[in-house]
């Protein structure tokens, strides 16, 4: 079974600073997706940026850009510059490629990261 | 805006009572799929349809039942409602395309009294 480690369950930054969240996942799949989510204080999830774990070159989306070490297990999220409307909570979420067009595999979560953007 | 769009945004009921949760998705789109959001579980993968056929279930109790009709609109039922079923209940569907992406929807929140 897979599983989504997400070790930060809080994090600060200044406006206009770079944060680093962390995420670790353990799986046997070779082929899967690995996304991070916002979840602002609307409950709304959003997606910010996905990876696809057989392009080695990480994805980068605006001021969001990712850290894939597929070796590693590893999927961190880097914002830069960051904005007050980042504030919100990052989740990490994994998902093993499933045959067959517009069916996709289930999302497994992280537990997030609660993250808080200061003036 | 996803989308994707969930009926009611907000549901308070008693304990033993039986609710019904409405998501219709992206004009579209053949899956849909149930999560769980609660303080303690955290996030959680609950069924998913594709098509109007059951593809794949998570930590669904037997208590919740879900069902996709020919519109490709989804019903989740909860009975015999306890109040750790309060949480919020996410409904997303996927693109027929390849970028393997989920949209959610707003959630349902259910507060069980």
């Amino acid at each position: 079974a897979q599983t989504v480690t997400q070790s930060q369950p809080e994090m600060s930054v200044q406006e206009a600073e770079t944060v680093t969240l962390s995420c670790t996942y353990d799986t046997s799949e070779n082929n899967y997706y690995l996304f991070w989510y916002k979840q602002p204080p609307s409950r709304q999830m959003i997606l910010v940026i996905r990876q696809e774990a057989y392009k080695q070159q990480n994805a980068t989306e605006n001021r969001f850009s990712v850290n894939f070490q597929k070796a590693a297990k590893s999927f961190s999220l880097k914002i830069s510059d960051s904005q007050l409307g980042d504030t919100a909570m990052y989740f990490c979420a994994f998902m093993k490629w499933v045959m067959g067009s517009g069916n996709t595999g289930k999302l497994i979560f992280g537990q997030g990261t609660t993250l808080q953007v200061k003036p | 805006d996803s989308g994707v769009t969930q009926t009611p945004k907000h549901l308070i009921t008693a304990t033993g009572q039986r609710v019904t949760l409405r998501c219709s998705p992206r004009s579209g789109d053949l899956s849909v799929y149930w999560y769980q959001q609660s303080l303690d579980q955290g996030l959680q993968f609950l069924i998913q349809y594709y098509n109007g056929e059951e593809r794949a279930k998570g930590n669904i109790l037997e208590r919740f039942s879900a069902q996709q009709f020919p519109d490709l609109h989804s019903e989740l039922n909860l009975s015999s409602l306890e109040l750790g079923d309060s949480a919020l209940y996410f409904c997303a569907s996927s693109s027929t395309g390849v970028r393997n992406e989920q949209f959610f929807g707003p959630g349902t929140r259910l507060t069980v009294l």
